[in-house]
């Protein structure tokens, strides 16, 4: 299986700052990856698709990069609606794999 | 406005078998595959299998971890997705989501999920 490891985890940030998570897949998954935000008590919500496009209706602040085994998830100005927790989720490969999470805390 | 709306969870005792529902609308469910992943308490996502579209002939892909003891299937006369957990264990204790594939083919990226149906497994 793909294992997908994500970083830092957690990260404390401020309102206004621009944070930068990082995902590693342990073999080539070429850009098959996505972003998802969680927040408590509500379903993963799709940011980003196949590593860098952004999904209809998700703020422009976001932004996704990379390919092969390693990728970034960007968010340029936090906002408070943005402290939630971030996976990875590599669909390259059966079976589809996600990273740990990232919690995103106020600082 | 597409919708996935899970049902079917509740307490169940170990060894036991539940089967939970994904009833969908607001979209053409027999042009996508869809997905099972759940959660456990305070932890994170784990992806349990997909089923095809019609189209290419509704077959599935499992974890490992479920094969051999989790069934999904799909009626697309009545747009809904089915999950069949047998031989239950407390570790199977979860939130369910059933999610849309953005795709008919392949598991794919994950464009819409339902709020999830709860199984606890406990004696």
């Amino acid at each position: 299986d793909i294992q997908m490891t994500q970083s830092p985890s957690p990260l404390s940030a401020s309102v206004g700052d621009r944070v930068t998570i990082t995902c590693r897949a342990s073999q080539n998954i070429n850009r098959w990856l996505a972003w998802y935000q969680e927040k408590p008590g509500k379903a993963p919500n799709l940011l980003i698709y196949k590593a860098s496009s952004l999904e209809s209706g998700v703020p422009s602040r976001f932004s996704g990069s990379g390919s092969g085994t390693e990728f970034t998830l960007t968010i340029s100005s936090l906002q408070p609606d943005d402290f939630a927790t971030y996976y990875c989720q590599q669909y390259n490969t059966y079976p589809i794999t996600f990273g740990q999470g990232t919690r995103l805390e106020i600082k | 406005e597409v919708q996935l709306v899970e049902s079917g969870g509740g307490l169940v005792q170990p060894g036991r078998s539940l089967r939970l529902s994904c009833t969908t609308s607001g979209f053409t469910f027999g042009d996508y595959a869809v997905n099972w992943v759940r959660q456990a308490p305070g932890k994170g996502l784990e992806w349990l299998g997909f089923i095809r579209s019609e189209a290419y002939g509704g077959t599935t892909e499992y974890a490992a971890s479920v094969k051999g003891t989790f069934t999904i299937s799909r009626d697309n006369s009545e747009s809904i997705a089915y999950l069949q957990l047998n031989s239950l264990k407390t570790e199977d204790t979860a939130l369910y989501y059933c999610t849309r594939a953005n795709t008919g083919n392949y598991a794919g990226h994950f464009d819409y999920w339902g709020q999830g149906t709860l199984v606890t497994v406990s004696s």
